[in-house]
């Protein structure tokens, strides 16, 4: 099955600091990739997905940026960040073949201060 | 279109209870209904799934029910438990297509 490695866990940035998120998948091949930020209890907002090496789409307009390097690897960037981007950050993996499941990161806590 | 509707937004529910949550969707082109439960600080995780074929699918004390002419779906957790405590957050996609996710519903199982 899947494996989705995220780093790191917690994050305390000040703001206008740069920011670099990643993301690796084990266990698949061309996998869609996501990346979601989740508010303190609130939902899953979808900033990125990727259906393939460098091809990203934006889902809001915000202060960040995806990009897809490797077939296995996402990484999210801001080059200077704010304090309205603190939230719970999100990778997930869903395969394009076989079963349909989406599988999610354990997270990253980022804290803008 | 592409909304899924979830509610309750909290639900608190005593130990050994049911309970239950339920989503709408409008896109009749969807055909992958999962069920994810996420603890504080941690990824979801997928509980349950189901497709329009089946009307009910249970694995354990999770079961869902599909109602696909009313467009529902719903999570019943029976003999609820203080482990249970949880938010859970229902889905819905067409084929391989991106998951549209309901807000959640943070579920408190008291002992």
């Amino acid at each position: 099955s899947q494996t989705i490695h995220q780093w790191p866990a917690t994050l305390v940035q000040p703001v206008g600091s740069p920011l670099s998120l990643e993301c690796t998948v084990e266990g698949t091949s061309n996998p869609n990739l996501y990346w979601y930020r989740q508010a303190a209890g609130r939902g899953l907002q979808l900033l990125f997905y990727s259906v393939g090496i460098g091809q990203i789409s934006s889902e809001v307009p915000q202060n960040l940026s995806a990009s897809r390097p490797q077939d296995r690897q996402f990484i999210l960037s801001s080059k200077k960040l704010l304090l309205s981007d603190s939230g719970f950050y999100l990778c997930a993996c869903r395969t394009v073949y076989g079963p349909t499941e989406a599988f999610f990161g354990q997270g990253t806590r980022l804290t803008v201060v | 279109q592409q909304q899924v509707k979830q509610s309750p937004q909290s639900l608190i529910v005593q130990k050994g209870g049911i309970s239950i949550i339920n989503c709408a969707y409008e896109n009749t082109a969807f055909d992958y209904f999962p069920w994810y439960q996420q603890f504080p600080g941690k990824g979801p995780a997928l509980l349950i799934a189901i497709r329009p074929d089946v009307s009910e699918k249970k694995e354990g004390r999770f079961t869902i029910s599909f109602n696909k002419s009313a467009k529902q779906f719903s999570l019943h957790i029976m003999d609820s438990q203080p482990g249970d405590s949880a938010t859970y957050f229902c889905a819905a996609s067409r084929g391989y297509s991106t998951l549209t996710f309901g807000k959640g519903t943070m579920l408190l199982v008291s002992p």
